[in-house]
């Protein structure tokens, strides 16, 4: 498997437009993390998926984020609007049933930056 | 709801030395399991030790050991033989058996000098 993968790597927005972020989990892997990582709170988890079910969005600091987890295979982690605070590094990461407390494998994240 | 706390930003060792990363949790659940990541400048999250809530065992992982203490909820990282390859910004995190969260501190910077 190539792993976690996320897309883009890096985007760069205007304020006020809506940003997509992408990942697709490893095969097989029933978790799915978004989690965003800034200088200042470090590495935070915004929302978490069980087979396509979302368990706890707690995380979600606004309604101006969602996410989406239509199959196994894909999830979206939308912003819109976008504003300049959102500006960070955000990862997407899968575990699988079998060794779901062992390890989450991680994607290469993509740097949002809202100019 | 359960928490991570890493209380040094930012930390240093000479080439070769030894460095312990701190680390508490809060919890009110029994079943769990705690972990150490590093990020390289990279950026890739990689594994490096874990340990279940149910091993009284500290694990090791060659250089890498870990102090687990249950009651006080602490679970340090020890890297042994200090190397430059080691510089990194590391994360200790907690998964729940239970609902499968992960959870993440908020990081410790380590600078290996030669």
């Amino acid at each position: 498997d190539a792993g976690v993968i996320q897309s883009p790597r890096h985007e760069v927005t205007e304020m006020g437009q809506e940003v997509t972020l992408r990942c697709k989990p490893i095969s097989g892997h029933d978790y799915l993390f978004w989690y965003r990582q800034t200088m200042m709170r470090g590495l935070e988890l915004l929302i978490y998926f069980n087979n396509n079910v979302p368990i706890d969005d707690s995380g979600m600091p606004e309604d101006r984020f969602s996410a989406k987890m239509p199959n196994a295979s894909f999830s979206t982690l939308k912003i819109q609007p976008s504003e300049p605070r959102d500006s960070a590094v955000y990862f997407c990461a899968s575990s699988s049933p079998d060794s779901r407390n062992t390890e989450a494998f991680f994607g290469q994240g993509t740097r949002l930056t809202v100019v | 709801a359960q928490t991570v706390t890493q209380s040094q930003p930012e930390m240093s060792v000479q080439e070769a030395e030894t460095v312990t990363l701190s680390c508490t949790y809060d919890t009110s659940e029994n079943n769990y399991y705690l972990f150490w990541y590093k990020q390289p400048p990279s950026r890739q999250m990689i594994l490096v030790i874990r340990q279940e809530a149910y091993k009284q065992q500290n694990a090791t992982e060659n250089r890498f050991s870990v102090n687990f203490q249950k009651a006080a909820k602490s679970f340090s990282l020890k890297i042994s033989d200090s190397q430059l390859g080691d510089t990194a910004m590391y994360f200790c995190a907690y998964g729940s058996s239970n609902t499968g969260k992960l959870i993440f501190g908020q990081g410790t910077t380590l600078q290996v000098k030669p």
